[in-house]
């Protein structure tokens, strides 16, 4: 079945221990893509790759770090997390243009 | 200016016709979407609309573009209460490789 798998479904930390958030696509897309989202704000993208090796910016890049070695995989690591960063967190991955991106199921974050 | 709006609630009775809205501040916007999202669920892909077309019709679903004024908007015929999720629009731009979403409009559907 063609999917994108995020682990964990959720996750409650402590402020500043280091955690990983592990995204894989079994669809050989080269897009893939990190989303938060918070109530009201709608998604806003935290980092984006076009390839591997290939990363960039979104919208919200401070306090997460990603990497993407691999085509499918793109983990969202967080170095040192803290309570805003709190949030239901999405990645998502595409072939581009038309057809948009396919989803993975949602990691819940809470920071304390 | 990169805003896509949309009201954040709605509610219709069950076999209503439902219009969800959404605007958008780009004129580069290319593509632009409308996704579903479930409780507990990711978003799923429900149409998309290229913004040369007025018009798109799939099903119980009609996507209408108003490009001189920035207007998106998804009608349901026929709403069910499986209907009952929360919908986003999201626009993306020539060059760009990012979707830009809006809030979401929370739907309810009363039986």
């Amino acid at each position: 079945e063609a999917q994108v798998t995020q682990n964990p479904r959720y996750l409650i930390t402590v402020t500043g221990k280091k955690l990983t958030v592990t995204c894989s696509q079994n669809m050989n897309h080269e897009y893939m893509s990190w989303y938060r989202q918070d109530p009201g704000l709608g998604l806003r993208q935290i980092y984006y790759s076009m390839n591997v090796e290939v990363t960039d910016k979104g919208d919200v890049p401070e306090g997460y770090k990603v990497s993407r070695k691999e085509k499918r995989n793109f983990p969202l690591i967080l170095e040192s997390p803290s309570p805003n960063q709190t949030s239901l967190y999405f990645c998502a991955s595409s072939l581009g243009g038309l057809s948009g991106y396919t989803f993975g199921s949602g990691t819940r974050l809470t920071v304390v | 200016g990169e805003d896509v709006e949309q009201s954040l609630f709605l509610s219709v009775r069950e076999g209503d016709s439902s219009v969800i809205n959404c605007t958008y501040t780009d004129s580069s916007s290319t593509y632009l979407y409308w996704y579903k999202q479930e409780p507990g669920a990711g978003l799923q892909l429900l149409t998309y609309i290229f913004s040369n077309m007025d018009m798109k019709q799939d099903q119980r679903l009609t996507v209408l573009l108003n490009k001189k004024d920035k207007h998106l908007s998804l009608r349901i015929a026929d709403t069910q209460t499986g209907d009952s999720a929360i919908y986003f629009c999201a626009e993306s731009r020539t060059g760009a490789n990012n979707l830009f979403f809006g809030t979401g409009t929370r739907l309810t559907v009363i039986p």
